[in-house]
C-alpha cells in the first residue's frame, strides 16, 4: 500500500476565495487522481494529475476552476478557485502505486471543505 | 448504462451476523479489477478487498470475502461476524485495463448499520 497525507484535513472558506489542497505520498507513484465527493454522493473524478505535464480533466471540470500541479512523482496540489457553496465537498487524492491499470487505488484521508 | 450498480442504499445487520452487500458491473473489457472500499463518517476511503478479472478464486481478506460471479457480472462483498465498527458507507469500484485510462468507476454506495 501507500501512505498518503493531505493538507488541510478540513477548512471553512468564504465564497470567492481559493484553497489549495496538498497531497503527499511516501513513495514514487505512477498515477495520481483527484476526486470530489459532494454530501451524500459517490466519488466523482476531477482529473488525473500527470507528472511534468498538464492534468487531464474529466467532463464538467476545467483547469481555471481546479488548477492542478504535479511537480514530481510524490506530490500534487489541487486548487479550488473562486469558491461557491456548491464546492462544499470532500476532496480526495488517490494514487496507483504500481502503474497497473487494474491494480488497487489508495486514497488519502480527504479534505473536508465547507464554503460559506 | 451505469458501470457499477449497488442496489441497496441502506442495509441493517445484527452484530456478529454475516451480511452481503451487492454489486453488479458492466464492461466489455476482458481485463478489469474490482474493489470494495469502506468510508466511515470521518470521510477516509479505506481499501478492503480486490478481485482481478482473471483471478480463479474468490478474494478473501480477514472477515471480508468477495463473491465473484463473472458470468453474472457480480462482485458481492460478504462481511462475516459483523462488528459495530463496520457501520459505514461501502463503495464498489472497477478499473478497466484497456479502456478508461485506468480511472476508477464507483457505485453509489451502500450504508451499512450494525445493530448491537
Amino acid at each position: 500500500s501507500a501512505v498518503i497525507s493531505q493538507k488541510p484535513s478540513r477548512d471553512i472558506c468564504q465564497r470567492g476565495t481559493s484553497l489549495t489542497i496538498q497531497c503527499q505520498v511516501d513513495s514514487q507513484v505512477t498515477m495520481m487522481f483527484w476526486y470530489r465527493q459532494q454530501p451524500g454522493q459517490s466519488l466523482t473524478l476531477i482529473a488525473t494529475a500527470n507528472q511534468g505535464s498538464e492534468a487531464t480533466y474529466e467532463s464538467g471540470f476545467v483547469i481555471d476552476k481546479f488548477p492542478i500541479s504535479r511537480p514530481n512523482l510524490t506530490f500534487s496540489t489541487l486548487t479550488v478557485s473562486n469558491m461557491s457553496p456548491e464546492d462544499s465537498s470532500i476532496y480526495l487524492c488517490s494514487v496507483d502505486k504500481s502503474g497497473g491499470l487494474t491494480d488497487t487505488q489508495y486514497f488519502g484521508p480527504g479534505t473536508r471543505l465547507t464554503v460559506l | 448504462a451505469q458501470k457499477i450498480t449497488q442496489t441497496q442504499p441502506g442495509m441493517f445487520v445484527q452484530e456478529k451476523e454475516a451480511v452481503t452487500l451487492d454489486c453488479t458491473y458492466d464492461t466489455s473489457d476482458p481485463s478489469y479489477g474490482l474493489f470494495w472500499y469502506k468510508q466511515p463518517s470521518s470521510g477516509e476511503m479505506i481499501f478492503l478487498i480486490y478481485q482481478g478479472s482473471y483471478d480463479q478464486q474468490n478474494a478473501t481478506e480477514g472477515r471480508y470475502s468477495l463473491n465473484f460471479q463473472k458470468a453474472r457480472k457480480s462482485a458481492n462483498l460478504v462481511i462475516s461476524a459483523s462488528q459495530l465498527g463496520d457501520s459505514a458507507m461501502y463503495f464498489c469500484a472497477m478499473r478497466e485495463g484497456n479502456t478508461n485510462a485506468g480511472k476508477s468507476t464507483f457505485g453509489d454506495g451502500t450504508t451499512l448499520t450494525v445493530k448491537p
